[in-house]
């Protein structure tokens, strides 16, 4: 079975930094592309980074780039997304979610249950 | 960058049939947008429904489908149940990994 657990969030101030991690397992994770989602609270899912299986290409939204970074760890089947000059607009739960071909970078077919992500004073 | 469309709430009776929309504010969608659609209930995660356009998950319940129709992607559900109440989301693709969400379609089962 295919599981997606995310953790690392949590209360920070605007301007800081947070990592957040996503831990997969059931699938062959370097086979995969990896994305981040996201929610602000009461409001749409919105895209916000994927990285290809290798690690090779990474792409991110508009509102993100420059700030966040995505990256995994191949071996130790995670994913990570490290958020800097973090905005209160960047409150928000995180989800990562599981690209559901080998051959694709975009679509997801299993998501986690999220981690929270606050940003304020 | 391209906005995504979904009627922003629908309802539909116990047994009824419905159609939510998606469309693209850069012309038609087309099987080439690889137009997904995703259930979420309240305080869960999304849940993926349909993949390219009409393609179905093992957990996907029969009563959904997808198709394209009038320059819009759809998905139909057709005997609605009380569970299916919750917001549906399309996702359109425009360039490879850049992707765009639509707004979200809150179904009512009433």
């Amino acid at each position: 079975e295919v599981q997606l657990l995310e953790s690392g969030g949590g209360l920070v101030q605007p301007g800081g930094s947070l990592r957040v991690s996503c831990a997969a397992s059931g699938f062959t994770f370097s086979s995969y592309a990896m994305t981040w989602v996201r929610q602000a609270p009461g409001k749409g899912l919105e895209w916000v980074s994927t990285i290809s299986g290798s690690a090779g290409t990474t792409y991110y939204a508009d509102s993100v780039k420059g700030r966040f970074t995505i990256s995994r760890d191949n071996s130790k089947h995670t994913l990570y997304l490290h958020m800097n000059s973090l905005r209160a607009e960047d409150t928000a739960v995180y989800y990562c979610a599981k690209v559901d071909d080998e051959a694709d970078v975009y679509g997801m077919d299993v998501w986690g249950q999220g981690t929270t992500v606050t940003v304020s004073s | 960058q391209a906005v995504v469309t979904q009627e922003p709430s629908l309802t539909v009776s116990p047994g009824g049939t419905v159609t939510l929309t998606c469309g693209s504010s850069t012309g038609a969608v087309t099987s080439g947008h690889y137009p997904y659609w995703f259930q979420q209930k309240p305080g869960q995660a999304p849940r993926t429904l349909i993949y390219d356009t009409s393609n179905k998950h093992s957990w996907t319940p029969a009563r959904f489908s997808g198709s394209l129709f009038g320059g819009k992607a759809a998905l139909t559900l057709s005997g609605a149940q009380p569970e299916d109440e919750a917001e549906y989301y399309c996702l359109l693709s425009y360039s490879g990994a850049y992707v765009v969400f639509g707004g979200g379609t809150k179904l009512t089962v009433l």
